[in-house]
């Protein structure tokens, strides 16, 4: 297995721009994690899904922020409008879920809003 | 929810020294604490995990320990070298419903 996959990499955009942040989690892991990473607050939970539904969004920080999971195999992160304040690095984790509980994280995508 | 928080922020070894990271945590019933090595520019992969049921666990020259009464953990490492340097967090999850919360982590340089 490729492990956890996002796209892209790196992302510059301006201020304003719709931005998407896609995920691939490893096949047959049930729960799916979005968290973002900054030198000010480290990592944090944005959101958390559990077999393709959103369990908890409480670490979305505003109604900019939206995030998807259509299928078990496929995740999106939408920024709308992004802002500077957002620039950060977006980590996608996928865990097995029941008594594997250990998290593997993708590359992380590495947003630049100028 | 649960709040973890983690010391110090940056520390600075000599290799051949060991270095210890200290956590503590706020929900008792939490009762998975697991620890991630991410080094520069990569991503957080886990090195060691230990669960309430258990007091330590060592990997080589990891060891982590856990004190359930007190709500903290800790990550011990011995005869660092230089190849582990980079960030550590700490995180702790409880339940069915996995969902890491990760301490604010440490950046641990071992000079040469």
């Amino acid at each position: 297995d490729a492990g956890v996959i996002q796209s892209p990499r790196h992302e510059v955009t301006e201020m304003g721009q719709e931005v998407t942040l896609r995920c691939k989690p490893i096949s047959g892991h049930n729960s799916l994690f979005w968290y973002r990473q900054t030198m000010m607050r480290g990592l944090e939970l944005l959101i958390y899904f559990n077999n393709n539904v959103p369990i908890d969004d409480s670490g979305m920080p505003e109604d900019r922020f939206s995030a998807k999971m259509p299928n078990a195999s496929f995740s999106t992160l939408k920024i709308q409008p992004s802002e500077p304040r957002d620039s950060a690095v977006y980590f996608c984790a996928s865990s097995p879920g029941g008594d594997r509980t250990e998290a593997f994280f993708g590359q992380g995508t590495r947003l630049t809003v100028v | 929810g649960e709040n973890v928080e983690q010391h110090p922020s940056t520390l600075s070894v000599q290799e051949g020294d060991s270095a210890v990271i200290k956590c503590t945590y706020s929900d008792s019933a939490s009762n998975y604490f697991p620890w991630y090595k991410q080094e520069l520019g990569k991503r957080p992969q886990l090195i060691i995990d230990i669960r309430s049921n258990v007091g330590e666990k060592k990997d080589q020259r990891i060891a982590v320990t856990l004190n359930k009464t007190a709500k903290h953990f800790s990550l011990h490492i011995t005869e660092t070298q230089p190849e582990d340097s980079a960030v550590y967090f700490c995180a702790a999850s409880k339940g069915g419903s996995y969902i890491p919360t990760f301490g604010r982590g440490t950046s641990l340089i071992v000079h040469p």
